[in-house]
């Protein structure tokens, strides 16, 4: 099936750093979706998006929905230990077929 | 937003035998769908359960393999039948609670057949 082009696909910095990683479509959507999912667990939402050049900040993390509709951004800034996991982001496009699609995900290690 | 819990949360089980996966939502939601995610692998839609109707499946995933059953707005199945070790894999319930809102998920049911 189709999947958004995540990256980088995994990361490993230092307690502190601030953190950034990107999804790309061929395709436009009209919802992105930033999840983290922690070992053992389902994927818990971070951010939602559903504007084109919305900028959204939960927290330390902010994410983007580009201007193209083909694109977004998670920045995480100051990264403490227990951002580690895995991030994955979902694109929804409008319309009867509004089934999420999803990045390979983001694999993220911190260095305390 | 929804509280999801599934059950079991883990289990390991014979070839050829079926695992039968419960999902329930503390509130009532729209819309409810089971993945699959392999391990080390990104999130894959198995099919969108329907309300009182045969739930809608993906391409490559078939009704006989993946019953799934939705008798009302608060809980669902899924069965992973006649197993072989290429299911093993994690079982995730999602939900929208409705039309054009986030999706959240449940903990996963993570399965290993042997």
């Amino acid at each position: 099936g189709q999947q958004l082009n995540q990256s980088p696909q995994s990361m490993f910095i230092q307690e502190g750093e601030d953190v950034s990683m990107n999804c790309t479509s061929s395709s436009i959507f009209n919802t992105w979706l930033w999840y983290k999912q922690d070992p053992g667990e389902g994927p818990v939402l971070l951010i939602a998006l559903y504007k084109a050049g919305e900028l959204t900040s939960n927290g330390r993390l902010t994410a983007q929905f580009g201007i193209t509709r083909k694109d977004s951004f998670l920045n995480i800034s100051a990264s403490i230990p227990s951002d580690v996991g895995i991030y994955f982001c979902a694109g929804q496009r409008a319309g009867n077929n509004r089934k999420l699609i999803w990045g390979l995900g983001t694999s993220l290690a911190v260095n305390p | 937003s929804a509280v999801i819990s599934q059950k079991p949360s883990r289990d390991i089980c014979q070839r050829g035998t079926s695992l039968t996966i419960q999902c329930q939502v503390d509130s009532q939601v729209t819309m409810m769908f089971w993945y699959r995610q392999q391990p080390g692998q990104s999130l894959t839609l198995i099919a969108t359960a329907n309300q009182g109707s045969e739930a809608t499946y993906e391409s490559g995933f078939v009704i006989d393999k993946f019953p799934i059953s939705r008798p009302n707005l608060t809980f669902s199945t899924l069965t992973v039948s006649n197993m072989s070790p290429e299911d093993s894999s994690i079982y995730l319930c999602s939900v929208e609670e409705q039309l054009n809102t986030e999706a959240f998920f449940g903990q996963g049911t993570r399965l290993t057949v042997v």
